[in-house]
This record gives structure tokens, sequence and C-alpha cells, in this order.
């Protein structure tokens, strides 16, 4: 089975501090992609990476940045955290072709004070 | 621009009784629709994918239909149970590169 690994599941965090969420994956998956999820908001794309130090920015790439050292590996990194980043943020790999599937990770839920 | 709209937004019912969500898409062109299904505090995990020549597929209790013609698609849910109880996601994938859309998803709450 797939599996994509979240670091965290809870992480609690004050307003500036920098953040980290750790996402790895181990079906050797090229593409992989960081989400946050709201209510009533859904899914939004916040970035994805099609390769090694590759990456590209999603709808709401706004105070964030990732890394993409290894290809099983893609972080999140909140430079300074904020308030409205209080959010869960779901990792994702794709595994590519005609009928692609995304696999999600657990999800990492961020609260920031 | 490539929408996915989902219906209803919430949704309660008895368990053991059907229910149907809804999910409308203006991607184009279209590739395939997969729903997912997303348990409290945890990721989507897939429960189907249609492709545009597909009509009807089902998986268990759970029955996807696509009509590609309205740009249309629906989950029925057969005898529904407790563990059915999840929000469920449609994603709409076009051709070529085109991105994942996602809609927002049905909360479905299913009682005793």
């Amino acid at each position: 089975d797939v599996k994509v690994t979240q670091s965290s599941r809870y992480l609690v965090k004050r307003t500036g501090e920098k953040v980290f969420l750790e996402c790895v994956q181990d079906m050797d998956h090229e593409n992989m992609f960081w989400y946050r999820q709201d209510p009533g908001l859904g899914l939004r794309l916040i970035y994805f990476s099609y390769d090694v130090k590759m990456k590209e920015k999603g709808d709401i790439p706004e105070g964030y940045s990732v890394s993409r050292e290894k290809k099983e590996r893609f972080s999140l990194i909140l430079e300074s955290a904020s308030t409205n980043q209080t959010s869960m943020y779901l990792c994702a790999s794709f595994k590519a072709g005609a009928n692609g599937e995304l696999f999600f990770g657990e999800g990492s839920r961020l609260t920031v004070l | 621009k490539n929408q996915v709209e989902q219906s209803p937004q919430s949704l309660i019912i008895l368990e053991g009784k059907n229910c149907t969500l809804q999910c409308n898409y203006t991607v184009s062109p279209f590739s395939n629709l997969r729903w997912y299904k997303q348990d409290t505090g945890r990721g989507p995990v897939s429960l189907t994918i249609m492709t545009f020549s597909e009509n009807t597929k089902s998986n268990g209790r759970y029955t996807a239909t696509l009509d590609a013609d309205t740009k249309q698609s629906s989950l029925h849910i057969t005898a529904s149970q407790l563990s059915d109880s999840a929000s469920y996601i449609c994603v709409v994938r076009g051709q070529a590169g085109t991105a994942l859309i996602f809609g927002k998803g049905t909360t479905l709450s299913v009682s005793s």
C-alpha cells in the first residue's frame, strides 16, 4: 500500500514562529502536493512539486515556501506563522498516468496563537 | 473557468437509508472524475474513478454515475451505515496537464 506520512498530526505555534511540516511518501511518486483545508472552502493548493528541487506555486502560496531535496520528501515551511494560517494541512503524492490518483497523508492540524 | 460544484453542502440521514450526492463540473476537456471519502481527522481516500466512457461504477454500497454530456456525476450510497459519516469530495481532472479541480465537498452525517 502507498503510504504518505506527515510528521506531526497536531501542532500549536505562536505568531511569528517558523514552522516546518514534513511529508514523506514511499512509492517513488514524482509529484507531490501541499493543500490546506478550511471549513466551507475545501482543499486549496499551496504548492506542488513535479521533481526533486522543482516547485510550482499553487492557488494560495503567500506566506509559504517548500523544499524538495529528495524525491520522497516534500516540506512545507511557514517562515513567520500568523493566526490566519491556522488550518488543516494535507500532503499528497500523485501516481501519474491517465487515471492518476492522489494519495493523502493523515493531515497536520496547525494552530497558531 | 474550470469549476466543480457539489451539492448538498451537508446532509443528515438515518442509518439504513439511501442518499445521493451530486457533482457538477465545467472542466473541459475532461479526463476523469474521482470521488474521495474523508473521515473526520483523516486524509481523503479514493472511492472510485469515472472516465469519459463510463456511465456507472459500483464499489460495494457506493455507486457512482457520470453523464459527460451534461457534466454531472452522482454518488449514491445504499443502506447507509454509521461509518459512512464523512466528507465526500469530487475531484475532476482535465486533459493534457490541466490541474486537478476540487469540489468543496459534501458532509454526510448518518445517525442511528
